[in-house]
């Protein structure tokens, strides 16, 4: 079957504009989650949904970062007034309920590039 | 706060083994898994483990789990030449939510 689908797969963009970024997960999986992987932090968590709620926002890196999820599927992730050390490649993640013996499926990722 | 370690490098020959080691420092962890990450691509879910198991087999992967030492390795059997990624250990508490914990990854490079 399909699995987690993420889109765009690459975007280069100028430092402060905005970036949509989007998370197709695998189809029955309620939880969803979003990581950054870059070269001086490696792989951080950034935020979790359960269903559309986000019970934990806890690692966005500032105000500038949000995430919607609608219909309990696609998710969005929003990026306000990019700066250069947004620069990264984002990764989705789903799974069929959040718990530990329900492991993380990951996308391909997006690579994001700020100029 | 959590942490969760890895060796950066590993070169091995091809046919030969490898063990990839892992060492963290949350002691409530419950889960614990190896993802692997080739050039451009997301994370590929190798096997995970409990943390009441002390081993676990999957094909030519083997997980082994010393928990009073909070370590873990995974071993490759036959290594080949398509086993050459970045391997990530994570870790997990178990809390509503699940999310990961990673390691920095080991490099593997498999020389034929």
């Amino acid at each position: 079957g399909a699995g987690v689908s993420q889109s765009p797969s690459n975007k280069v963009t100028e430092k402060g504009k905005d970036v949509e970024l989007r998370c197709d997960p695998i189809s029955g999986h309620t939880a969803l989650y979003w990581y950054r992987q870059s070269l001086g932090q490696g792989l951080e968590f950034l935020i979790y949904f359960q269903g559309n709620s986000a019970p934990d926002k806890s690692g966005l890196p500032s105000d500038r970062f949000s995430a919607e999820r609608t219909g309990g599927s696609v998710s969005t992730l929003t990026i306000q007034r990019t700066q250069q050390e947004d620069s990264a490649v984002y990764l989705c993640a789903s799974s069929l309920g959040g718990q530990g013996n329900q492991p993380q499926h990951f996308g391909d990722g997006t690579r994001l590039s700020i100029l | 706060g959590e942490d969760v370690e890895q060796s950066l490098f590993l070169s091995v020959r091809e046919g030969d083994s490898s063990v990839i080691n892992c060492t963290y420092t949350d002691s409530s962890s419950t889960y614990l898994y190896w993802y692997k990450q080739e050039p451009g691509a997301g994370l590929q879910l190798l096997t995970y483990i409990f943390s009441n198991m002390d081993m676990k087999q999957d094909q030519r992967l083997t997980v082994l789990l010393n928990k009073k030492d909070k370590h873990l390795s995974l071993r490759i059997a036959d290594t080949q030449t398509g086993d050459s990624a970045i391997y990530f250990c994570a870790e997990t508490p178990n809390n509503a939510g699940n999310m990961l914990t990673f390691g920095g990854g080991t490099r593997l490079m498999v020389k034929p």
